[in-house]
């Protein structure tokens, strides 16, 4: 199985500051079609997942576009340009190259 | 408005059974392959499961390939979680999620609010 791990676990950040989780892979998401599937999820406390960023950087209708994406291979990076009080939550990657799917361990980010 | 509705879920022993279904509504269902993931409390998220739009393909996790079975009835829109042989472990909200075509898995672009299941004697 690919094991996608992310770092940090835990993220504290100010009012109006950036943010950026890593999600590593343990072997390449390009799939036979060339493309990559890496996707970014965010969980708000009490709420079900949401998709923010999918195929690596390509942002889902109405997230904001203080959210990006980058990467490639089996390194990837989510970015908060800004972070905001409802930015707070869990946020995991999940690739969706290989079978099985798999998740990484989630990124709590807190507000400090 | 694209819904997904889960119910079913339920307070039940090891080694018992449940089904869960899901409910979709504001798609055209038969369109999209759906999937099943699955968070226990306070943890992360599992995938469980994933079924085709016309439903002939099934896939699931290794730890759940024999106990579980997705299925769909395009004619109702719903898509069914049947969970036999439950184990305390198999405790967890779950959630159905919508893929992106008939035949394309790994994305969830679209989630249900989850159904509740706890396996406990």
């Amino acid at each position: 199985d690919v094991v996608m791990t992310q770092s940090p676990l835990s993220l504290p950040v100010s009012l109006g500051q950036p943010a950026s989780i890593s999600c590593r892979s343990s072997q390449s998401l390009v799939f036979s079609d060339g493309i990559t599937y890496l996707t970014w999820f965010q969980q708000r406390p009490g709420q079900s997942p949401r998709r923010l960023i999918y195929k690596v950087s390509n942002r889902d209708s109405g997230v904001p576009d203080k959210f990006s994406g980058s990467g490639s291979g089996t390194d990837f990076t989510l970015k908060i340009s800004r972070v905001e009080a409802e930015d707070v939550g869990v946020y995991y990657c999940m690739q969706g190259s290989h079978w099985p799917l798999t998740f990484g361990q989630g990124t709590r980010l807190e507000i400090k | 408005e694209v819904q997904l509705l889960e119910s079913g879920g339920n307070l039940v022993q090891p080694g018992g059974s449940l089904r869960l279904s899901c409910a979709a509504s504001g798609f055209t269902f038969s369109s999209y392959a759906m999937g099943w993931v699955r968070q226990i409390p306070e943890k992360g998220l599992e995938w469980v499961a994933d079924i085709s739009g016309s439903g002939a393909k099934t896939f699931y996790a290794d730890s759940m390939k024999g106990r579980f079975t997705i299925s769909r009835d395009n004619a109702k829109n719903t898509l069914y979680l049947h969970m036999n042989r439950l184990r305390v472990e198999d405790t967890a909200v779950y959630y159905c999620a919508r893929e992106v075509a008939s035949e394309s898995y790994g994305h969830f672009e679209r989630w249900g609010q989850g159904t509740l299941v706890t396996v406990s004697s």
